[in-house]
């Protein structure tokens, strides 16, 4: 049961480099999100997918881009990493909106 | 006044102890509740949700109090494998669920 794979587990970028973090899940589940964790923030949401063919902003969008490219598949974009960008990433999953998530092993994030 | 406002901690016990967090939310129209698990440097995961009624799993009992809107979680007979941070998540009738920052719990020898 391989649930919620984030790849890559770490990165180093340097400023103003892109790359693209990869989530997939193999629950059936209709909706994902993408979260950054910093000490003492807690958990902060980028994007959600509150089903396939939709994303919506979260709390913190600026800098980053998303795509829904099916139902299994949720991406995050840096276009230009700065560093105020490092952090660990999460990609999570859930059934439907607002219930219960699976959360990935996170993506270890670090913008020189 | 925050979301969802939890005490950070450390909470430090010795193990066999018995240890009680508390969160408090502000949206009265929140719907469902949950606790989460997250170790070091590892992704949250779900330890129980959180029924009107209040349950129980194992050593863990959780509780919701609507009036003074703040649930609980009470954990007997603590483990050396219990000392992690608990997250508060509440889901306020929003399209994603509200995440507190945790309480950090500590079991010693």
């Amino acid at each position: 049961n391989a649930g919620v794979t984030q790849t890559p587990k770490f990165q180093v970028l340097k400023t103003g480099q892109s790359m693209t973090l990869q989530c997939a899940q193999d629950m059936n589940h209709n909706s994902m999100y993408w979260y950054r964790q910093d000490p003492g923030m807690g958990l902060r949401l980028i994007y959600y997918s509150a089903s396939e063919g939709t994303t919506d902003k979260g709390e913190v969008p600026n800098g980053y881009n998303v795509s829904r490219l099916n139902k299994r598949e949720f991406s995050l974009r840096l276009e230009s990493a700065a560093p105020s960008q490092t952090s660990v990433y999460f990609c999570a999953s859930s059934p439907d909106r607002g219930r219960g998530y699976t959360f990935g092993s996170g993506t270890r994030l670090t913008v020189v | 006044r925050k979301e969802v406002e939890q005490d950070p901690g450390p909470f430090n016990v010795p193990e066999g102890a018995t240890v009680a967090f508390n969160c408090t939310y502000s949206n009265s129209a929140s719907q469902s509740f949950f606790w989460y698990r997250q170790d070091c440097r590892k992704e949250p995961k779900l330890l129980m949700s959180v029924y009107s009624s209040g349950n129980e799993d194992g050593r863990f009992t959780a509780q919701l109090n609507r009036a003074s809107q703040y649930i609980s979680l009470l954990i007997r007979d603590s483990k050396l494998s219990d000392s992690a941070t608990y997250l508060c998540v509440i889901n306020s009738g929003y399209s994603t669920l509200t995440f507190g920052k945790g309480t950090m719990l500590l079991v010693s020898p």
